[in-house]
Formats: C-alpha cells, sequence, structure tokens
C-alpha cells in the first residue's frame, strides 16, 4: 500500500468515449500531480494541483481535463482521445511548504491507458 | 530551468555491483532524490541526499554527490535479479519545495544471472 491508490489500473478506451481516471492519496499531503510515461521518453508533467489549485498545464491538450475536488482526491477527464495518448498515467502527492524537502513525491501505480 | 540526464541502460550480473549515473544542472538543489519502478508499477522513493553530504549509505545502496561537477550516482551491492528496474534520479526546483521534482529519462537496469 502506497498510500496513493489510482483506478483503475487498466484501461482500454475508443477514441469517441469518455473515462476517468482516479486518484486518491491517503497521506494528508497538500500538492498532488499527473504525470504521462509514454515508451522511450521521459515522464511528462501534465498538472500540479496545490491546495486544490491548479497551478501548473504544462500545454496539455484539452482533451485531458483535470479536477481536484479536494485535497486528498484528483481526477483526470479524457475524452476524445488519440491512439497517442496511450501511455502510463501516473498520479503522485507531496507536501508543500515547512518541512517538505526531503520527502519527495508519492506515486501511484498507474493507469495503463490503451487507445484504440 | 532544470534538466537531468541520465544513461538510459546497464547490465550488470548477480552479485557484482551496480553503479547509476546521473547529472542534473540546478546547483541550489537542497535535496537529490532516487527513485525506483519495477515493471508494472509507479515511481517508489528509494533514497535522497542533502545537498551538504557527500554520500549516504543505507544498506546495499550509496549514494555520491559531487556538487562541484553536479554529478549523482547510486552504487547497489550485491545486484541481486529483484533489483532489475528503472532507476529515476531528480531534482527538485531552486528554492528547495518539494514540488515539480525534474526527473531523468530513467536507466533501466537488468541483472543477468
Amino acid at each position: 500500500e502506497t498510500g496513493v491508490t489510482q483506478t483503475p489500473r487498466h484501461l482500454v478506451m475508443g477514441m469517441t468515449n469518455k473515462k476517468s481516471l482516479k486518484c486518491e492519496q491517503h497521506l494528508g499531503h497538500n500538492a498532488m500531480y499527473w504525470y504521462k510515461q509514454s515508451a522511450k521518453k521521459p515522464l511528462e508533467l501534465m498538472f500540479v494541483y496545490n491546495f486544490k489549485e491548479q497551478t501548473e498545464n504544462n500545454s496539455v491538450p484539452s482533451r485531458f481535463s483535470p479536477e481536484c475536488p479536494n485535497s486528498s482526491h484528483l481526477f483526470l477527464h479524457l475524452h476524445t482521445l488519440q491512439p497517442e495518448d496511450s501511455a502510463l498515467y501516473l498520479c503522485a502527492s507531496s507536501q508543500v511548504g515547512p518541512g517538505d524537502r526531503a520527502s519527495g513525491y508519492t506515486f501511484g501505480s498507474g493507469t495503463r491507458l490503451t487507445v484504440v | 530551468g532544470e534538466d537531468v540526464e541520465q544513461s538510459l541502460f546497464l547490465s550488470v550480473r548477480e552479485g557484482d555491483s551496480s553503479v547509476i549515473n546521473c547529472t542534473y544542472t540546478d546547483s541550489s538543489s537542497t535535496y537529490l532524490y532516487w527513485y525506483k519502478q519495477e515493471p508494472g508499477a509507479g515511481l517508489q522513493l528509494l533514497t535522497y541526499i542533502f545537498s551538504n553530504m557527500d554520500m549516504k549509505q543505507d544498506q546495499r545502496l550509496t549514494v555520491l554527490l559531487n556538487k562541484k561537477d553536479k554529478h549523482l550516482s547510486l552504487r547497489i551491492a550485491d545486484t541481486q535479479t529483484g533489483d532489475s528496474a528503472i532507476y529515476f534520479c531528480a531534482e527538485p526546483p531552486g528554492d528547495g519545495s518539494a514540488r515539480q521534482l525534474t526527473f531523468g529519462s530513467g536507466t533501466q537496469l537488468t541483472v543477468l544471472p
């Protein structure tokens, strides 16, 4: 149990579908992140939420829509995706502020997304 | 901005030592991290080192930091097949905050029997 839980673990969706990825952290952290990990590419930071407010959107296409209803939950809503969006989507959380410096990130196990 | 570089692949024989190298750019980083990713899993924090340290040892793991050359290494002694994974080094932004870590591309470690 990593403290960060992602569901589903695997998802296959068609290009016209709408689906959502869910991330939940039980660590009391105040920042949450979405990363995309594609084969043979570095980790790509997609979105950052700090105290439920989105602080980063790294030029992510609008077919990806994040939602952070509270500091424990993070969603990534997907619609009209492309095959090149197939990847492992990782959620992470961290504690930002005094005392955050050694904690780094805690990652979930990821959702393996395949777009067909 | 920060840039973190690693070699992509490393193969070692079981029982040998593995050394994974990383170079980083932000000299003001207060912490540097090593993460491990096993197949089909997320990244797991393996160890970290304060920037005012040269070395940190934790069981089979030894982290060496050369601040002058901005070079970080992870040594795994007596490498086992269970150590086969991708290893990422990461540095935080210059303000020392844990937010928005910059990750290297990862080194795929393969342990041969």
